[in-house]
């Protein structure tokens, strides 16, 4: 199974400042049409997860455009320009390239 | 308005058995690949198992091969999770999910234990 790990798994920030959170694939997440399956969800406490980013880069509809994933092959992040209070929860990392998808640990973040 | 609405969850012996149901709407659920995703207490969420549009595929996690069986009914727009010989480990809040985490349910607490 790919094995997905990220860092750090605990952040406290600053409301307003930016933030970054990186996650690494054990292989490559390129498929052979081409495409790289890494998304990213945020979990609120009590709540589903839901998902920001897919494919790397691309954002959900309604997620804010202090939201910005990149990345590629095996190494990804993601980032945001200013932090809300909204933002506090869990990002988890996905890779849905090859099966079974994976998520990483999670990096929990807090004000 | 994208729902999906998972039933069927509970408390079971260990050894028991389940059936999840996870009610589909407001969009084309025969033209989409399902999957059933579950989140331990505590933990991070684990993909389980997935089922291909018209049902002809189907991939499972190694840990629940043999036990679960993934299922869907086009024309009640309903995707299933039967769920065997079910051990502690397998507890967790089980969800309902259309693509790679495009939209997700609310889920269905699943606890197993003597």
């Amino acid at each position: 199974d790919v094995v997905m790990t990220q860092s750090p798994l605990s952040l406290p920030v600053t409301l307003g400042q930016p933030a970054s959170f990186s996650c690494r694939s054990s292989q490559s997440l390129v498929q052979s049409d081409g495409k790289t399956y890494l998304n990213w969800f945020q979990q609120r406490p009590g709540q589903s997860p839901r998902r920001l980013i897919y494919d790397v880069s691309n954002r959900e509809s309604g997620v804010p455009d202090r939201f910005r994933g990149g990345g590629s092959g095996t190494d990804f992040t993601l980032k945001i320009s200013r932090v809300e209070a909204e933002d506090v929860g869990v990002y988890y990392c996905l890779q849905g390239t090859h099966w079974p998808y994976t998520f990483g640990p999670g990096t929990k973040v807090d004000i | 308005e994208v729902q999906l609405v998972e039933s069927g969850g509970g408390l079971v012996q260990p050894g028991g058995s389940l059936r999840l149901s996870c009610a589909a709407s407001g969009f084309n659920f025969n033209t989409q690949w399902m999957h059933w995703v579950r989140q331990a207490p505590g933990k991070g969420p684990d993909w389980v198992a997935n089922i291909k549009e018209d049902g002809s595929s189907k991939n499972y996690v190694d840990s629940v091969k043999g036990r679960f069986t993934i299922s869907r009914d086009n024309a009640k727009n309903s995707l299933y999770l039967q769920m065997n010989s079910l051990r502690v480990e397998d507890t967790a809040v089980y969800y309902c999910v259309w693509g790679r985490g495009y939209r997700w349910g609310q889920g269905t607490l699943v606890i197993v234990s003597s």
